[in-house]
């Protein structure tokens, strides 16, 4: 079970707008930034979001990050078949001196 | 460019011991953590922890001290992650990946990966 919560799926038709919410604590997404990565099945994770809200170069405007209180969520905006794969949210965690994942959310384009 | 390139994928069996490596280069080694994440089949990632090779400072994941090390060679700009007796539990996809921070889970660069399978 993992520290942070995160929706095992969600889903979407080309052009919708999509959620994915990540869901943690006060020793977590409450005093710490919040990551999210990309990872599509066979390879290695990419990074889209870092500090909550800002991206990496080379990410797509379409991909946005808040956080609110204990809980974040990533968004993605015009979505687009090559969208699909898996995403993960990450954070610092105080009471555990570590870094803790979501479960991740597999997200599918109709 | 930066890249991490992981040594090849390994089949072991219960009780043998392996080290894994992690290559960095395009970037100084020495100004940036290397953290070691697992993916177990179908499952998510887990941070196991991270070293700085600048003063190979580690910092271990609860679950995971005691039974992987991790150090790194700096005149290599190499890191590793070691089991001395492998379960079939071991059984999984291991990347390292790159932060400024220990902690913070900024992993701006990941390797590919490498595929550990332990099985009699």
């Amino acid at each position: 079970q993992s520290v942070l919560t995160q929706p095992p799926s969600a889903s979407g038709t080309p052009g919708q707008r999509v959620t994915i919410s990540c869901s943690g604590s006060n020793s977590n997404i409450g005093n710490n930034y919040v990551y999210w990565f990309q990872q599509v099945p066979g390879t290695a994770p990419q990074l889209l979001i870092y500090k909550d809200n800002q991206r990496p170069s080379g990410v797509p405007d379409r991909f946005s990050g808040s956080r609110s209180g204990t809980s974040a969520s990533l968004a993605i905006s015009g979505l687009r078949s090559e969208d699909e794969g898996d995403y993960y949210c990450a954070s610092s965690d105080d009471s555990l001196r570590g870094v803790v994942f979501g479960g991740g959310t597999q997200l599918t384009v109709l | 460019e930066v890249q991490l390139v992981q040594s090849g994928a390994e089949v072991k069996k219960p009780g043998e011991s392996l080290k894994i490596s992690c290559k960095g280069s395009g970037y100084t080694f020495t100004d940036n953590w290397i953290a070691w994440v697992r993916q177990m089949p179908g499952k998510g990632l887990e941070w196991m922890g991270t070293i700085y090779p600048g003063d190979s400072d580690t910092r271990y994941s609860p679950s995971f001290q005691g039974q992987v090390t991790i150090s790194a060679d700096r005149s290599t700009t190499t890191a590793y992650l070691h089991w001395s007796s492998l379960k079939a539990s071991d059984t999984a996809m291991y990347f390292c990946a790159r932060s400024e921070y220990a902690l913070n889970g900024d992993f701006d660069y990941w390797g590919q990966g490498t595929q550990v399978t332990v099985s009699s």
